[in-house]
């Protein structure tokens, strides 16, 4: 079954480092979105990406994050400066084009991040 | 501010009960109602979509939209223990053209089901 892959799993940085998640999207998808969970606090959306740009971004997303799809299979978060609150879970997900509008997301296992 | 509301639990009920769970959402215009199920430490799962007032049945899970509360629910049928998660609601926030897929999700409502 096809599924959304995230790379690290887990990552340890120190505060004010650059870090990049990585995400392969489902293969036949063309949305793309990162999403993050503070431990124990409701899953928060970042941002959605289409058609090689920002669709839509949070309050959250501000100038420290970007996005990238840098080729066909890679989308990528990248922080550039973290903070102590940036430490999450931060999950990818994909959509279909048909249901993009609907918001029928698949999630990949999630990059947790912890800021030292 | 929109928000979508659920109790947090945790929601006790016996092996083979139904599980009541249910969620509030303050914005009138959404249109999709999704119920994401997700274990300790894992991403969320797609299990229950809902658009249109009334009931929708899948298996042992029946989604229930009322718009005009702003009301969703979901029922799960002959509860088994592995059915032990956090249900999380999710709301999208911008139907139509103009959407890009961005949910809304509440705290979610943990579920234990006793052997």
């Amino acid at each position: 079954e096809p599924e959304v892959t995230q790379t690290p799993s887990h990552q340890v940085t120190q505060m004010g480092q650059e870090v990049i998640l990585r995400c392969v999207p489902i293969s036949n998808h063309l949305y793309f979105y990162w999403y993050r969970q503070i431990l124990g606090q409701k899953v928060e959306f970042l941002v959605s990406f289409y058609n090689n740009e920002i669709s839509e971004k949070s309050e959250i997303f501000d100038d420290q994050f970007s996005v990238e799809r840098p080729d066909g299979s890679n989308f990528t978060l990248k922080i550039r400066s973290t903070k102590l609150e940036d430490s999450a879970m931060y999950f990818c997900a994909s959509s279909e084009e048909a249901f993009a509008n609907t918001g029928e997301l698949f999630f990949g296992e999630g990059s947790r991040l912890t800021v030292l | 501010q929109k928000e979508v509301e659920q109790n947090s639990g945790p929601l006790s009920v016996p092996e083979g009960a139904i599980a009541s769970l249910n969620c509030t959402y303050s914005d009138r215009v959404s249109q999709s109602f999704f119920w994401y199920r997700q274990y300790s430490g894992k991403s969320p799962e797609l299990i229950m979509s809902i658009y249109s007032n009334g009931d929708k049945e899948d298996g042992r899970f029946t989604a229930q939209l009322n718009k005009a509360r702003q009301y969703v629910s979901l029922l799960i049928r002959d509860s088994q223990p592995s059915d032990s998660a956090t249900y999380l609601c999710a709301v999208n926030s911008a139907p139509g053209s103009s959407n890009t897929g961005k949910l809304i999700f509440g705290q979610g409502t943990t579920l234990q089901v006793k052997p």
